[in-house]
């Protein structure tokens, strides 16, 4: 088993709607960030959220990190066709490490 | 703007040639990476490298080299290339503490 996995592996939405992606995980993290693919592209960094916190956000991004279930979940809320794209979660490799994993993400497709 | 940089988007390459895939970052991090991603695998760790000189063996390394002589460059070999290595390879960087930052990735063909 791995040490992160998104749910959905697919998410098909109308403009305007929000889109939810779930992370869920397997070890102990002090942090744990989410990144965005574009198709072709390399990931980029969204955002980060550290153990101690429980929600964050960042513009149209809210993030928010449940220790005690080892799960995470990304909101993007009023969407738009630009937001499609894949979404990573990415929990340290393993308790401790500096190394992130990065699994198979989430497609997130908005229709216009 | 910091940037990692690949230097090629595409690449075809015949079964048995050497490749090499080129990464360089401006960010003086000390952490560096080569993935593999492919549809539904996620991406995949071949090599990193915590140092100038220093290279660790990640998920996949077979079939791989890297090189690391400069700490702002590291490169990725294909020693003889072969079909299934035909992928998007993405370097990436970081510094301990901060985000890892991509490059735009290389898309590989072996034919």
């Amino acid at each position: 088993s791995q040490q992160g996995e998104e749910d959905p592996q697919a998410l098909s939405i109308q403009e305007g709607e929000n889109a939810t992606m779930n992370c869920s995980y397997k070890t102990s993290i002090n942090n744990l960030q989410w990144y965005r693919q574009n198709s072709g592209r390399g990931l980029v960094h969204l955002i980060l959220i550290r153990s101690n916190e429980r929600e964050k956000h960042s513009g149209r991004l809210r993030v928010t990190l449940d220790t005690s279930k080892k799960s995470s979940s990304l909101l993007i809320t009023a969407s738009r066709a630009a937001d499609t794209a894949s979404y990573f979660c990415a929990p340290p490799l393993q308790t401790g490490a500096n190394n992130l994993f990065f699994g198979t993400g989430t497609r997130l497709t908005v229709i216009p | 703007d910091v940037k990692v940089t690949q230097s090629s988007r595409y690449l075809v390459k015949r079964t048995g040639e050497k490749v090499f895939l080129e990464c360089v970052q401006d960010m003086d991090h000390e952490n560096m990476f080569w993935y593999r991603q492919d549809p539904g695998l996620g991406l995949r760790l071949i090599y990193f490298s915590y140092d100038v000189k220093m290279k660790e063996k990640g998920d996949i390394p077979e079939g791989y080299s890297v090189s690391r002589e400069k700490k702002e460059r590291f490169s990725l070999i294909l020693e003889s290339a072969s079909t299934n290595q035909t992928s998007m390879y993405l370097c990436a960087s970081f510094r301990q503490g901060l985000s890892y930052t991509f490059g735009s990735g290389t898309r590989l063909t072996v034919v």
